[in-house]
C-alpha cells in the first residue's frame, strides 16, 4: 500500500513570497490533516479536511494561509506572503474516517524561509 | 492552555538496556493516547496506542503505561536497539475529535 505522498521535499524562498505545498492521501481516506512542525517541537495541527470539506481550521492563519482538498482525494497547502517563521517542515497526514485513531503521515516539505 | 509535554527533551541509553520515556498531559478529557516515532527526515510513525479505561498495553519490545491519577504515560522499550534512535512524540486525542495534540518530544540515543 502505497503511502501518504508529498511534494516538494524541500523548499527555500524569501519572506514575502509565495509557496504551494502538496499532497496525496492514502488511496481512500477520508480524512486528511495538515500539520506545521517547527525544529524542536511536536506537529502542530493546522487544517483538518473531512473529503473535500474542512472540519476545523482554528488554527491557521487564514490572513496568509490557505488550504484546498479539491474533489476530496489531494490536497495543497499554500501560503501567501511567506514569513521568516514559516520556516518549518509542513506534514500531512490521512486517515480512513474522521472517528479512526491511527494518523499515517508523509515525509514532509521542510520549508526555510529567508 | 492544556497540553501534552514531555518530561525530558534527551535521554541517551546503552545498546540493549530498556529506553523509558514519559509524558505528562493536562487535559483530564484525553482519552486516548498514542506514541509516535520520528527519525530524522520523516515523518512521525504510530508505535502504540492505549485508551484511557487501560493501565497498560503491551506491543512487540514496546510497552505503553498510564497512570490517569496523576497524567501520566510512559513508553517503555525493551532490549533498545540502534534503530530505536529517535524523537518520541505522545500525542492525546479526545474521543469524537480526532485531533491530536502532539508534545514536544524526546530524542533517544542508542549507544553502540
Amino acid at each position: 500500500e502505497a503511502g501518504v505522498a508529498q511534494s516538494p521535499r524541500y523548499k527555500i524562498i524569501e519572506k514575502r513570497q509565495s509557496v504551494a505545498f502538496w499532497c496525496n492521501p492514502i488511496s481512500g481516506h477520508a480524512t486528511l490533516y495538515w500539520y506545521q512542525q517547527i525544529l524542536g517541537q511536536g506537529p502542530k495541527l493546522l487544517i483538518q479536511f473531512q473529503n473535500n470539506g474542512v472540519v476545523d481550521d482554528s488554527q491557521l492563519p487564514k490572513d496568509r494561509f490557505s488550504a484546498e482538498r479539491l474533489k476530496g482525494v489531494d490536497s495543497t497547502l499554500k501560503i501567501q506572503p511567506a514569513k521568516l517563521e514559516d520556516s518549518a517542515v509542513y506534514l500531512c497526514a490521512s486517515s480512513p474516517s474522521r472517528s479512526s485513531e491511527k494518523l499515517f503521515f508523509g515525509s514532509g516539505t521542510q520549508l526555510s524561509v529567508l | 492552555g492544556e497540553s501534552v509535554g514531555l518530561h525530558l527533551p534527551t535521554l541517551s541509553v546503552q545498546e540493549g538496556d530498556n529506553s523509558i520515556i514519559n509524558c505528562a498531559y493536562s487535559n483530564s478529557a484525553s482519552d486516548y493516547f498514542i506514541w509516535y516515532k520520528q527519525e530524522s527526515g520523516k515523518g512521525p510513525q504510530f508505535i502504540i496506542d492505549i485508551r484511557s479505561n487501560m493501565d497498560k498495553r503491551q506491543g512487540q519490545r514496546v510497552t505503553v503505561l498510564l497512570n490517569k491519577t496523576v497524567k501520566h504515560l510512559s513508553l517503555q522499550i525493551a532490549a533498545t536497539q540502534p534503530g530505536d534512535s529517535a524523537v518520541y512524540f505522545c500525542a492525546e486525542n479526545r474521543w469524537n475529535f480526532n485531533k491530536f495534540y502532539f508534545g514536544s518530544g524526546t530524542k533517544l540515543n542508542v549507544k553502540p
